[in-house]
């Protein structure tokens, strides 16, 4: 099992260009999530899913958008970068039965700088 | 809606020595509480994490945390830290049930740093 993996593990952007996060997971988890890591905000939830087919808002969402086409990948877009964006970005599944106890799973994550 | 609140940002210690990171948490419901642990340029791993049962739960690498209930508290606690401990630790919240219990709350991270 590889778990959560994250494509790509860094990047660089211009303003204004657009980009395609690629989040994966082997392990047939319905729930799937990507956050942003701020220095001194903690993680920040951006959108969210909880089957292929769904999505839904976090609590940071303006300035993304995901889309959850197959169960095994949750696709975070940016449709014109900015600075702002500029962050660490951790995806993170879940089973979504109720033994899993909400434990989340998280990848390795993506650096992104927005110049 | 729930919160999590880590009272230190930054937590510099010892080798060796005890350390207590502190972790409170607002809810009006029954939660499940979690520890994660970022070592540099990684990704979260779960620490240990409280479901129910006994307030003291333990990870496999020496950590432990208690809740208490009345003070709305898990801090995470190690007797002798090594330089290895050096990372930044999160503490989350999520409600045992109902709308939004499959979503984590964290706290804003309290990074550990082991002196030699």
């Amino acid at each position: 099992n590889a778990g959560v993996t994250q494509t790509p593990k860094f990047r660089v952007l211009k303003t204004g260009q657009s980009m395609t996060l690629l989040c994966a997971q082997d392990m047939n988890h319905e729930y799937m999530y990507w956050y942003r890591q701020d220095p001194g905000m903690g993680l920040r939830l951006i959108h969210y899913s909880v089957g292929e087919g769904t999505t839904a808002k976090g609590e940071v969402p303006d300035g993304y958008n995901v889309s959850r086409l197959k169960k095994q990948n949750f696709l975070l877009g940016l449709e014109s970068a900015a600075p702002s964006q500029t962050s660490v970005y951790f995806c993170a599944s879940f089973p979504g039965d109720a033994s899993s106890y909400n434990e989340q799973f998280f990848g390795p994550g993506t650096r992104l700088t927005v110049l | 809606a729930q919160s999590v609140t880590q009272l230190d940002s930054q937590v510099p210690v010892f080798e060796e020595a005890p350390v207590e990171l502190r972790c409170n948490y607002s809810s009006s419901v029954s939660v499940y509480l979690f520890w994660y642990v970022q070592y540099p340029n990684q990704g979260l791993q779960l620490l240990l994490k409280y479901l129910s049962g006994s307030t003291l739960v333990e990870s496999i690498n020496g950590f432990e945390a208690e809740f208490n209930k009345s003070q709305t508290s898990f801090h995470l606690r190690k007797p002798s830290v090594h330089i290895s401990d050096t990372a930044e630790y999160f503490c989350a919240v999520s409600l045992e049930s109902g709308a939004g219990s499959y979503q984590l709350t964290f706290g804003k991270g309290t990074k550990l740093s082991v002196i030699p």
